[in-house]
């Protein structure tokens, strides 16, 4: 069935890197999402990236799209304390309906 | 200020009791959708307009109801509550269903 699936939970100490993995199902979604949402809030996009994309770069963000494994990643450098939140991975598949991930509570270590 | 505004934020009901949620945008988005986001679950799509007139079922449509008679207004009626509907309920919209999904605010809903 479609369904995206993602880790719950990922601990990282500050300064270092965080990585956040996401595995979907519909080869033919054409865009894939990372919203983030912090506590007490709605969902705000993070990034995205396109299908015919391997990877997107933007300031401390980078996506990494393996089509042929159908999997997405979400890497935060220099992982800082504002980062701490639930990042939700979603697709769109057979063009207008959105499925998200659980979402991967980061946890930020001193 | 461009926003996605839900009303009520917070609201306590008891089971049967007719309730309608509010979603309003102001951007002109073609877009809106609805999710329901409980623990260990994530965010699933309730139902979804892609414009006036046009409304589709996501993949937890049962126990919900829609309308979209205006581009800016899509609000969420539960004709009978039930307590499995208690959830964290989020409006979004978008220029079109690619775009960037704007959410409101919430709405926390406990069904008694």
């Amino acid at each position: 069935g479609e369904d995206v699936e993602q880790s719950l939970f990922l601990s990282v100490r500050e300064g270092d890197s965080s990585v956040i993995n996401c595995t979907y199902t519909d080869s033919s979604s054409t865009y894939l999402y990372w919203y983030k949402q912090e506590p007490g809030a709605g969902l705000q996009l993070l990034t995205y990236i396109f299908s015919n994309m391997d990877m997107k770069q933007d300031q401390r963000l980078t996506v990494l799209l393996n089509k042929k494994d159908k999997h997405l990643s979400l890497r935060i450098a220099d992982t800082q304390t504002g980062d701490s939140a639930i990042y939700f991975c979603a697709e769109i598949i057979r063009d207008d309906k959105i499925i998200f991930g659980k979402g991967t509570r980061l946890h930020i270590l001193p | 200020e461009a926003q996605v505004t839900q009303n009520p934020r917070y609201l306590i009901t008891v089971t049967g009791k007719k309730l309608t949620v509010t979603c309003s945008q102001n951007m002109n988005h073609e877009y809106m959708s609805w999710y329901r986001q409980d623990p260990g679950l994530g965010l699933r799509q309730i139902y979804y307009s892609m414009n006036v007139e046009v409304t589709d079922k996501g993949d937890v449509p049962e126990g919900y109801k829609v309308s979209r008679k205006e581009k800016r207004n899509f609000p969420l009626i539960l004709e009978s509550p039930s307590p499995n509907q208690t959830s964290l309920y989020f409006c979004a919209s978008s220029r079109t269903h690619y775009n960037e999904q704007f959410f409101g605010p919430g709405t926390r809903l406990t069904v008694l």
